[in-house]
């Protein structure tokens, strides 16, 4: 099946420091990523949608400055945070879209990433 | 504005009770709605969706255009059901997922 690998799965940093994030989609290529934000028992939230070779489009609020995606290949999308501050603490995860056979876009979810901000 | 309104942060049953995670949804357009589902310790995975109007593991949801509803239904709880479940809408701009709040159920012995 569709296999999504986001690394790392844990991070630590100190505030002021730039972490990246990648998400990988392992045997299917995937034009179109996303990536969510989960707080402690609370609900995805969308950041931004990645698509390969053009720019991300983000979610109202959320800034492209400070949440920077870059979607080089079919294969791989990055999330990096740019100097992070304690309130960036969360949980960070990646899903890719495929077809599948039916003609439906499925969603495939990584495993998430946890960035704690020091 | 697209909403998906989960409005039981937690659900508690026992064993071979029947189950029903309430689902709505707010959209101007034509819905496509799904349900996910996370195990403690995993990632988010596709449980089912509405095009398909399959049963997996047991649970079924039916999408109610009038009611603007699409609940999750188990006639027969198990253990192992016990997880966080997503609902989630896609809409028609790039194809995101607006999802729900989520639903914790507790499946007791």
């Amino acid at each position: 099946g569709a296999v999504v690998s986001q690394h790392p799965s844990r991070v630590i940093c100190k505030s002021g420091t730039s972490v990246k994030i990648e998400c990988r989609s392992l045997d299917f290529q995937a034009t179109t990523m996303f990536w969510y934000r989960q707080f402690p028992k609370k609900s995805l939230m969308l950041m931004a949608t990645s698509n390969e070779g053009s720019k991300a489009t983000y979610e109202q609020g959320v800034e492209k400055d400070k949440f920077l995606i870059n979607h080089a290949s079919l294969t791989l999308s990055t999330l990096t945070v740019t100097s992070a501050h304690p309130e960036d603490s969360s949980f960070y995860i990646c899903s890719a879209r495929r077809a599948v056979v039916s003609g439906a876009n499925v969603l495939t979810f990584g495993a998430g990433s946890r960035l704690t901000v020091l | 504005a697209q909403r998906v309104t989960q409005p039981e942060k937690l659900l508690s049953v026992f064993k071979g009770a029947p189950v029903e995670l309430k689902c709505n949804y707010s959209y101007s357009g034509s819905p496509e709605l799904f349900w996910y589902v996370q195990y403690s310790r995993q990632r988010l995975q596709l449980l089912l969706r509405h095009i398909s109007r399959e049963s997996i593991k047991g649970f079924t949801a039916d999408l109610n255009k009038g009611e603007t509803s699409f609940h999750l239904k188990k006639p027969f709880a198990q253990e192992e059901d016990s997880a966080m479940y997503y609902c989630a809408l896609r809409t028609n701009q790039g194809g995101k997922l607006i999802f729900g709040q989520g639903t914790e159920l507790s499946v007791k012995p």
